[in-house]
């Protein structure tokens, strides 16, 4: 079975510094990930997906995510975090039926 | 316009009712989903709909019914609500199952609360 990991519960940044949130994957096969956000008493928003070629990913909000096949990670980037961007991240991998099979989620708190 | 719409937004009921959630998108989507998001956050599927044709059915209990009057709509009915069914229950379409690139859009959630 396909499965991703989210090994920070929370991440803490400061406004305007770099921020990662971290992804690890176990997939059979050929990984599709997507990262989604999930602001509070709102629905989940898709960032980005990764299915083939660059490995760099470009998704909305000014995210990015990188792939990492020999590290088999798809961690979330942002060169500059905004305090906008505190949410609740969840990474996911596609599995049989179209299904998203997403990690615990990572709590991301930006400080001004 | 909302892409995927559910109603209602909140739902505050006794133990032992039944009650329904609707979803419906106007994205021309063949395939819709049920997730549940339980009280540690954690997403599940539940359901997977293509083109009003039942795909997926993830060890849910018989009181769960998903019902798909047309490919637009993917409603949810539940029997006998217990504690445990209390969750945000999350609607998603996408535009065909067989297809693995696809995303999939999420409304905005239904909190049912079981008293």
């Amino acid at each position: 079975a396909q499965s991703v990991a989210q090994p920070e519960d929370q991440v803490n940044v400061a406004e305007g510094n770099p921020l990662t949130v971290k992804c690890t994957y176990s997939v059979s096969g050929n990984p599709y990930l997507f990262w989604y956000v999930q602001y509070p008493n709102r629905g989940l928003q898709f960032l980005l997906k990764y299915i083939t070629g660059d490995n760099l990913v470009k998704g909305s909000y000014g995210f990015e995510a990188e792939f990492n096949k020999s590290q088999t990670s798809f961690h979330l980037k942002k060169p500059s975090a905004l305090v906008s961007d505190s949410a609740l991240y969840f990474c996911a991998v596609r599995e049989y039926g179209n299904k998203l099979v997403f990690g615990a989620g990572t709590i991301l708190r930006v400080k001004s | 316009d909302t892409a995927v719409s559910q109603t209602p937004k909140y739902l505050v009921t006794q133990m032992g009712n039944d009650k329904s959630i609707k979803c419906e998108q106007n994205l021309g989507h063949d395939t819709m989903y049920w997730y549940k998001q339980d009280s540690k956050k954690f997403l599940k599927i539940m359901f997977s709909y293509n083109n009003k044709e039942l795909i997926i059915n993830e060890t849910v209990p018989n009181r769960f019914s998903p019902k798909s009057p047309d490919k637009a709509h993917l409603n949810l009915h539940i029997n006998s609500l217990e504690l445990g069914d209390s969750a945000v229950y999350f609607c998603a379409s996408s535009q065909a199952a067989g297809v693995s690139q696809e995303t999939q859009y999420f409304g905005p959630g239904t909190r049912l609360l079981v008293l």
